[in-house]
């Protein structure tokens, strides 16, 4: 069965720090990996994906991910968060089945 | 065009009540999937239709749930016996259904809380 670590639960930073947040999934196949975001008051979004190709993905509003198979993550960078960047972060993978499977999810708050 | 939808946005129900949760996905899209997410969780897979039919239904918690598609488009999740264990957001995503490596689209969810 797959599975999906996210070990940072909350993250508080300033505006401008840098960002990131680390995903470890569990799964014996080829993966397709994920980053979606939930907004407050908003639906969830897809940020970035993996599917196949360059390990290093770039997603929406200066997010990218790096696909590390030998360490089984795919962990979330973005260079300088900004305080709209204050969001719930989910990993997830899926295989040839089509369902997703989520981490529990990180929150991000950012200080002005 | 539109997103998936889903209604209704709340629902409070009391426990041992039968409720329907629906959702309208994204037009032309095959594939639909229901989650279900508790407090302080990621969402959890729950069933998944390609067309009218459900490919997948190991998400299921137990048969007091059930899902269906008729004309492959809007899906209805049917909760019988409700508990209070029951309280979640359920969401539908949709996606084209041509491949599985494919975008799933969520909808804002519904809020079900059992009193």
């Amino acid at each position: 069965a797959q599975s999906v670590s996210q070990h940072n639960h909350h993250v508080i930073l300033s505006e401008a720090a840098s960002l990131e947040l680390g995903c470890n999934y569990s799964y014996g196949g080829t993966v397709n990996l994920f980053w979606y975001v939930q907004y407050p008051g908003q639906h969830l979004q897809l940020l970035l994906k993996y599917f196949s190709g360059d390990p290093l993905v770039k997603g929406i509003k200066g997010f990218e991910a790096e696909f590390i198979k030998s360490k089984f993550s795919f962990n979330l960078r973005k260079p300088s968060v900004q305080w709209s960047d204050t969001a719930e972060y989910f990993c997830a993978v899926s295989g040839t089945a089509s369902k997703l499977t989520f981490g529990t999810g990180t929150r991000l708050q950012v200080t002005l | 065009g539109a997103g998936v939808s889903q209604t209704p946005s709340n629902k409070v129900t009391e426990k041992g009540k039968y409720v329907e949760l629906r959702c309208d996905p994204i037009s032309g899209h095959t594939a639909l999937y229901w989650y279900r997410q508790s407090l302080g969780q990621g969402p959890e897979f729950l069933i998944y239709f390609q067309g009218t039919g459900a490919a997948d239904d190991s998400g299921l918690p137990n048969d007091r749930f059930f899902a269906v598609r008729p004309e492959g488009s809007v899906s209805t999740l049917k909760i019988q016996r409700t508990e209070r264990g029951d309280s979640a957001v359920y969401l539908c995503a949709s996606s084209p259904g041509r491949l599985y490596q494919e975008t799933q689209y969520f909808g804002p969810g519904t809020r079900l809380l059992v009193l």
